[in-house]
């Protein structure tokens, strides 16, 4: 079974500090994505990343940035934490698609960091 | 711009009774994704459909997909409580990435 981690499961941060949320991957997957998840907008894509070292924005990135330097690890950074950041984060990883009829790009989703910024 | 639009929003059904949740959306992506999510947990994978006319079923569940209507169904068999969850559905984006465009969610809740 494919196997999505992150580092803490409830996270309480001051405004202003600088947050790390990690995510660790053991199936060899090329994609992982960051997404921010409030009541009433949904999931929202804030990062992802194709391939070590490589990362694009999403719909909502800023404020975060992203590391990437081995292929099982994807970084979400906080670099100055804000009320509005208060928020359950998830991430996920899935295999590229191999192109043709049958490929797809199915997600697993991490179990998830519900941050709190006071 | 892509959108994916799900109905009904919230559902309140009592056990036993059968219904469907859609999902519509707006591009040619013919992959779709069905997820599940239970209250403060993370997103569970339930069905990918891959082509058009595609039927996949699990339990009490049933996924199908019309990529001509740009619609899919997750239809809910005899629910019973432990289906109370909010349900996602999600296609592929379009633009050459791996992205996902997700639907907006239905909220279940199967009453005793």
């Amino acid at each position: 079974d494919v196997k999505v981690t992150q580092s803490s499961r409830y996270l309480v941060k001051r405004t202003g500090e600088k947050v790390f949320l990690e995510c660790v991957q053991d199936m060899d997957h090329e994609n992982m994505f960051w997404y921010r998840q409030d009541p009433g907008l949904g999931l929202r894509l804030i990062y992802f990343s194709y391939d070590v070292k490589m990362k694009e924005k999403g719909d909502i990135p800023e404020g975060y940035s992203v590391s990437r330097e081995k292929k099982e690890r994807f970084s979400l950074i906080l670099e100055s934490a804000s009320t509005n950041q208060t928020s359950m984060y998830l991430c996920a990883s899935s295999l590229s698609a191999s192109g043709g009829a049958q490929s797809y790009n199915e997600q697993f989703f991490g179990p998830g960091t519900r941050l709190t910024v006071l | 711009e892509l959108k994916v639009e799900q109905n009904p929003l919230f559902l309140s059904m009592q056990e036993g009774k059968n219904y469907t949740i859609y999902c519509n959306y707006s591009t040619t992506s013919d992959r779709l994704y069905w997820y599940r999510q239970d209250p403060g947990k993370s997103l569970e994978s339930l069905f990918v459909l891959l082509s058009n006319g595609a039927v996949k079923q699990e339990g009490r569940l049933m996924a199908s997909l019309d990529t001509k209507a740009r619609l899919s169904t997750l239809h809910i068999t005899a629910a019973v409580h432990d289906l109370s969850a909010t349900y996602f559905c999600a296609v592929d984006s379009t633009s050459g990435t791996y992205k996902y465009i997700f639907g907006t969610g239905t909220r279940l809740k199967v009453l005793a």
